[in-house]
């Protein structure tokens, strides 16, 4: 089993349309990233997060600690969020370990 | 513009010929790394440096050797490239010396290679 798994692994929705991706993790962490990775495979930092929500723009991050999940939504969805989102955690002792990504397609 | 840069983006080679892809950021930070991205695994670590001179092994580092002799520039070195290293590579930095995660992590644009 995967120490983060992400849900779901592909994802289309409509522009405009809200928009949840998890992510579970099975290990203590200190800190949990969301990444974009844009068609092209560049590698963007959305969200670094300890605890509690952050949001900027139509983006917003949740994490729990104690439930060992977090949340990524989009909210007013728009052709361009198109991309692999990707869930990494610092793991103690400084690891970082990824998730698999989630593929977003939004259609307009 | 903060960046990090890396070279080449495209690299097609052949088994055995050594090759090594230039990573340099602008940041002065003190972390960096290498991984690997391959379909269905993720990201992987290759391996990381701490600070100049400080470097270890990541999940993948078979294969591959690095350097940190400036705080700016950390390569990455295929000394015997196989076709099973055929993948996606990023280089990334970030400001924590101590917490690899603890900040941003800035990303390299990516060296696509393939070993043939």
């Amino acid at each position: 089993k995967n120490e983060v798994e992400q849900s779901p692994q592909n994802l289309t929705a409509q522009e405009g349309e809200f928009i949840t991706i998890n992510c579970s993790y099975s290990v203590g962490i200190s800190a949990l990233h969301w990444l974009q990775q844009h068609p092209g495979g560049g590698i963007v930092s959305l969200f670094m997060l300890s605890s509690g929500k952050k949001k900027h723009g139509r983006l917003i991050a949740t994490i729990n600690i104690q439930e060992k999940h977090s949340s990524l939504h989009i909210t007013a969805s728009h052709p361009r969020d198109s991309a692999v989102y990707i869930c990494a955690v610092v793991e103690y002792g400084n690891k970082l370990v990824f998730g698999a990504g989630t593929i977003l397609r939004v259609k307009s | 513009e903060a960046q990090v840069t890396q070279n080449p983006r495209y690299l097609i080679t052949v088994t055995g010929k050594k090759l090594t892809v230039t990573c340099s950021q602008n940041m002065n930070h003190e972390y960096m790394s290498w991984y690997r991205q391959d379909p269905g695994l993720g990201l992987r670590q290759i391996y990381y440096s701490m600070n100049v001179e400080v470097t270890d092994k990541g999940d993948v580092p078979e294969g591959y050797k690095v350097s940190r002799k400036e705080k700016r520039n950390f390569p990455l070195i295929l000394e015997s490239p196989s076709p099973n290293q055929t993948s996606l590579y990023f280089c990334a930095s970030s400001l924590s010396r101590t917490f690899e995660g603890a900040y941003e992590q800035y990303f390299g644009p990516g060296t696509r290679l393939t070993v043939t």
